[in-house]
């Protein structure tokens, strides 16, 4: 069966714009989590979103958002970005919170983002 | 906060050698996950350890979790060149508003030959 699917895979951007990323969970995960990986704070939780809901949320600025669609697909958005925004965003599924808790949690490829 | 803590953060190591990798984390917890992740790809994962004294193995790696001592192993054994990667533990954590996942820095592990 199909895994996480992230899109873009790669993009860059300038200081002061916009980006949306996208994540298609594994069919029939409801809940999905992203994490941002940078050189200078590793792997940290940004949100979970279970039956488009936002359960969870991690210690960002509120320029950092994201939301989760009926069809389980979430996205998320960074607005006013800056370079320290440039990262490896990775997208996790689940069927709920509580299997990922369990080690049912699948991660997609990632986007890169590139600010300049 | 919870804190998860890897050392070495660092390790160079000969083909054929064994060494281990520790992880200890700072509150209560019975879930300990195991990544391993190559440059520039997302993470892979390796091991899932769900209660006190569950021990995994697979292959050249094998981990540990001792929940009263909030400490991980992963330990290497025999090492090979196709070993070298980055590997990251995550300590679960689910509350009633949800779950997340909490890293520890990484250890960039290299195998040579």
């Amino acid at each position: 069966k199909a895994g996480v699917t992230q899109t873009p895979r790669y993009l860059i951007k300038t200081r002061g714009q916009q980006v949306t990323l996208s994540c298609s969970p594994i069919s029939g995960h409801r809940s999905v989590s992203w994490y941002q990986q940078t050189p200078g704070q590793g792997l940290q939780f940004l949100f979970e979103y279970f039956s488009e809901t936002q359960r969870n949320k991690g210690n960002f600025p509120g320029r950092f958002s994201g939301r989760q669609f009926s069809n389980s697909r979430s996205e998320m958005n960074v607005s006013t970005l800056e370079l320290g925004d440039s990262a490896l965003y990775l997208c996790a599924s689940s069927l709920t919170p509580e299997l990922a808790y369990t080690g049912e949690l699948f991660f997609g490829e990632g986007s890169r983002l590139t600010v300049l | 906060e919870l804190k998860v803590e890897q050392n070495p953060l660092f390790l160079s190591m000969q083909e054929g050698k064994n060494y281990t990798i520790y992880c200890n984390y700072s509150t209560t917890s019975d879930r300990l996950y195991w990544y391993r992740q190559d440059p520039g790809k997302s993470l892979e994962s390796l091991f899932v350890l769900l209660s006190n004294g569950a021990v995994k193995q697979e292959g050249r790696l094998m981990a540990s979790l001792d929940t009263k001592a909030r400490l991980s192993t992963l330990h290497i054994t025999a090492a090979v060149h196709d070993l070298s990667a980055t590997y990251f533990c995550a300590v679960v954590v689910l509350t009633a508003s949800g779950s997340r996942l909490t890293f520890g820095e990484g250890t960039q592990l290299t195998v040579n030959p």
